[in-house]
């Protein structure tokens, strides 16, 4: 069976400092991985996924992730927090194409100035 | 295009009663999905849509739901008999292609007293 692992429920940065979001996957089959970001009272938008190729896979917002088959990672990391990125962010992953995806617990993103 | 929506946002309702939650998809969007996420927990996967064929469920969909997509456009998900434990945000999504992205609705909150 498939399963995300999100380390750390709430991960805290100042504005201009790197944001590093973990997560861990468990999959039978190669993934297809996912990451997710909910702002209150909104739905969930995506910021990028991971098929198949290049295994840095750039996204919106100025985020990116890494997909690591060896150590069964896809962390989220964005170079410089603002603000606005504050939110919750779901990491998930699926076993084929267009079948359900399987969520992460979540991390709630707070960033200060 | 305004997305996919959901309705009614917002349901409470009294243990032991049913309850109906509407998803429009995004316009021409074949593939839909339900998914059901409490406080403090990713969304968890309910059931899924191809045009009208419901192609997968999950084991959470207990014989008091149901899902019905008659034309391949909007869905439905009934609870009959409503239980405290069922109070959730209850989400949506639709795809164009398996491989393409899910957009989520709003989601419907619903609150068992």
């Amino acid at each position: 069976a498939q399963s995300v692992t999100q380390l750390g429920s709430h991960v805290s940065v100042s504005e201009g400092a790197l944001v590093l979001l973990r997560c861990n996957y468990s999959s039978s089959v190669p993934p297809y991985l996912f990451w997710y970001v909910q702002y209150p009272n909104q739905g969930l938008q995506l910021l990028l996924k991971y098929t198949t190729g290049a295994t840095l896979v750039k996204g919106i917002n100025g985020f990116e992730a890494e997909f690591k088959k060896s150590e069964t990672s896809f962390h989220l990391t964005k170079p410089s927090a603002h603000m606005s990125d504050a939110a919750e962010y779901f990491c998930a992953v699926s076993n084929q194409a267009g079948t359900a995806l399987i969520f992460g617990k979540g991390t709630t993103l707070s960033v200060s100035s | 295009d305004t997305g996919v929506s959901q309705d009614p946002r917002h349901k409470i309702t009294k243990r032991g009663q049913n309850v109906t939650f509407r998803c429009d998809p995004i316009s021409e969007h074949n593939r839909l999905y339900w998914y059901r996420q409490t406080l403090g927990q990713g969304p968890e996967f309910l059931t899924y849509f191809q045009n009208e064929a419901q192609l997968e469920k999950s084991r959470l969909l207990s014989d008091r739901f149901s899902a019905e997509r008659p034309k391949g456009s909007f869905s439905t998900l009934e609870i009959q008999r409503t239980e405290q434990g069922d109070s959730a945000m209850y989400l949506c999504a639709s795809s164009s292609d398996p491989h393409n992205e899910q957009f989520f609705g709003p989601g419907t909150r619903l609150t068992v007293l």
